[in-house]
């Protein structure tokens, strides 16, 4: 069963903007990751927040964790073309939280 | 520094024939080993993972298999492919204890069966 739902599923903006994807889950977690994945290649993680974190940085991205809500966002700023990409939220369930249940996705276009 | 290699890259198999992927990770003791497949455009589908040598999780029934016969290696076969088995299959790792800390990607096969 999908556990991660990322909002919007494609979103295209202009070089210089700034993107933010969401993401819903369902169940409670102990912490929630996002990747990101260009086209045919493996997914490369960016950021991992935890369930008692509110938000972390990590250069252009800036990511917020909402546990009352069950939701997350990614937020990418001054975007460029490098960062065409889809991105993926990931959440860790299961006994020992030992499995990590990836949402669908956000195919993130950057036009110049 | 660890690294993950996963081969071979593009797979064009008939309908009814095996499949052997491999994985094999290194610079790292007893990783948490996983198998996630991908269709076009979506999301990734949890297969298999392992915890330890000989131990083996199944998230989907279907006619595939994995098995880790060494602490770094993690086959996924199958027996008999079917026309749904096509798709992008990608092997990862994690440091033990859990999630928390991130997944490590291969690049990835894609397999096509026809």
């Amino acid at each position: 069963s999908q556990q991660g739902e990322e909002d919007p599923q494609a979103l295209s903006i202009q070089e210089g903007e700034n993107a933010t994807m969401n993401c819903s889950y369902k169940t409670s977690i102990n912490n929630l990751q996002w990747y990101r994945q260009n086209s045919g290649r493996g997914l490369v993680h960016l950021i991992l927040i935890r369930s008692n974190e509110r938000e972390k940085h990590s250069g252009r991205l800036r990511v917020t964790l909402d546990t009352s809500k069950k939701s997350s966002s990614l937020l990418i700023t001054a975007s460029r073309a490098a960062d065409t990409a889809s991105y993926f939220c990931a959440t860790d369930v299961g006994q020992g939280a030992q499995k990590l249940v990836f949402g669908q996705g956000t195919r993130l276009t950057i036009n110049p | 520094s660890q690294t993950i290699h996963q081969w071979p890259a593009t797979l064009v198999q008939p309908v009814g024939s095996p499949l052997s992927l491999e994985c094999t990770v290194e610079g790292t003791s007893n990783p948490n080993l996983y198998w996630y497949r991908q269709a076009a455009g979506r999301g990734l589908q949890l297969l298999f993972y392992s915890v330890g040598i000989g131990q083996i999780s199944s998230e989907v029934p279907q006619n595939l298999s994995a098995s880790r016969p060494q602490d770094r290696q993690f086959i996924l076969s199958s027996k008999k492919l079917l026309l749904s088995d096509s798709g992008f299959y990608l092997c990862a790792w994690s440091a033990t204890l859990g999630l928390n800390s991130p997944l490590h990607f291969g690049n990835g096969t894609r397999l096509t069966v026809t």
